[in-house]
């Protein structure tokens, strides 16, 4: 299993360009997550997705902020137009919800992706 | 309100040393828990979890972890620590039920001298 994806590893962007952050979660998962992580708020969840329907976005900063999950294999984060604040590390993770198995709601993490807004 | 706390921010111990990093949790349903560990530049990785059943939990890397409902809490153990276990750790916790989010502790800094 390849764990999941995400890519670029590391972008760096002016401010006020836009960022796509991309995310390909495990085979058979059906829930993904969003989470932002920096040194003053430490890890914070943006958004969630279940069977590819966002299920509690409470956690996106702003308008600025978008995601969508188009199918269950592939998932965006975008930040249109991007500023400084925004450099931080975004985690994608997925997992397989549902009651009665051990194996259920552990939640695998991607690599994450540094950005760097200028 | 649903919360999890580590109380300590940064621990440093001696390698060799024991080592227990806190974890207490405010959650009104029945709590599934998770211990996550975070080396530098790298994504989260889980270390153990409880569901159910035995309150004491073995992980990877020698970890264990015990679940103390009447103090709602989920300590994180080692008995001898490595250089190698110089990390950020994380407590978790979920639902059995419903919403499917995680509620992350702030972290606790793992330094180990040599």
């Amino acid at each position: 299993d390849a764990g999941v994806i995400q890519s670029p590893r590391h972008e760096v962007t002016e401010m006020g360009q836009e960022v796509t952050l991309r995310c390909k979660p495990i085979s058979g998962h059906n829930s993904l997550f969003w989470y932002r992580q920096t040194m003053m708020r430490g890890l914070e969840l943006l958004i969630y997705f279940n069977n590819n329907v966002p299920i509690d976005d409470s956690g996106m900063p702003e308008d600025r902020f978008s995601a969508k999950m188009p199918n269950a294999s592939f998932s965006t984060l975008k930040i249109q137009p991007s500023e400084p604040r925004d450099s931080a590390v975004y985690f994608c993770a997925s997992t397989r919800t549902g009651v009665g198995s051990s194996s259920y709601n552990e939640q695998f993490f991607g690599p994450g992706t540094r950005l760097t807004v200028l | 309100a649903q919360s999890v706390t580590q109380p300590d921010i940064h621990i440093t111990v001696s390698e060799g040393a024991s080592l227990e990093l806190r974890c207490n949790y405010s959650y009104g349903a029945t709590p599934y828990l998770f211990w996550y560990v975070q080396s530098p530049g790298q994504g989260l990785q889980l270390l153990l979890k409880y569901f159910s059943g035995d309150t004491l939990v073995q992980g990877i890397k020698g970890f264990e972890a015990e679940f103390k409902r009447s103090q709602s809490s989920f300590n994180l153990r080692k008995p001898s620590v490595h250089w190698s276990d110089a990390a950020e750790y994380f407590c978790a916790v979920t639902t059995t039920s419903g919403t499917y989010k995680y509620i992350f502790g702030t972290g606790t800094r793992l330094k180990v001298l040599a």
